[in-house]
């Protein structure tokens, strides 16, 4: 069954660089979630669009953005980057039905590294 | 706002030892609650999952928890461990209407001894 495919995997940036990451979600889900875990940390939620449009925001800095487009695929953009953003970013894709019971589904996350 | 609560951190079991590993969440309302699972290196992936009915749920890979809806509680556990079971575990809630987004507890590292 396909997956959640995130690009990069890995990544490697200087501070005050910028830096996307791509998320495409599992075919027919048009939800996707995004979600950072610092070095050691459980996962917190950034934020959520549903048929392109934002649905959720949570803990993201000003210096982030992103947005879906219409192919469902999702773009994370961050920009003057610091050290305290090296993690794991996580996307999720969901399928919003009829009934809330509809899992996310995570992807292999992008590894980022800033220096 | 909603929280979830794990209070082991660090477990250390040997093989064939059962696990039950604690989940509280503080919502008042209806929820939907998860167990993942994240092997060393690799990505999220689900467990198991209560959104209504049998409080009691089976995972995959002998795993299963119990929703007490009087204790806000959703306790994974498993009758015997094998070392293929260390991983961190994440138990989740969902409960936003406007997002469903997932609300994470701290993680419990498991580590099973051969």
């Amino acid at each position: 069954a396909a997956g959640v495919i995130q690009s990069p995997r890995h990544l490697i940036k200087e501070k005050r660089e910028t830096a996307t990451l791509k998320c495409y979600p599992i075919p027919r889900h048009d939800t996707v979630y995004w979600y950072q875990q610092g070095p050691g940390q459980d996962p917190q939620f950034l934020i959520s669009f549903y048929e392109k449009m934002q649905s959720d925001k949570g803990s993201i800095p000003d210096r982030f953005s992103a947005q879906q487009f219409s192919d469902y695929h999702s773009e994370l953009n961050m920009s003057s980057l610091e050290l305290g953003d090296s993690a794991l970013y996580f996307c999720a894709s969901r399928r919003i039905g009829l009934t809330s019971e509809e899992t996310q589904y995570f992807g292999p996350g992008t590894r980022l590294l800033v220096l | 706002a909603q929280s979830v609560s794990q209070h082991n951190h660090h477990v250390i079991l040997s093989e064939a030892a059962s696990l039950e590993l604690g989940c509280n969440y503080s919502y008042g309302g209806t929820v939907n609650l998860f167990w993942y699972v994240q092997y060393p290196g690799q990505h999220l992936q689900l467990l198991l999952k209560y959104f209504s009915g049998d409080p009691l749920v089976k995972g995959i890979k002998g795993f299963e928890a119990e929703f007490i809806k009087s204790k806000f509680s959703f306790n994974l556990r498993k009758p015997s461990v094998q070392w293929s079971d260390t991983a961190e575990y994440f138990c989740a809630v969902s409960a936003s209407p406007s997002s469903y987004k997932l609300i994470f507890g701290s993680g419990t590292r498991l580590l099973v001894r051969p």
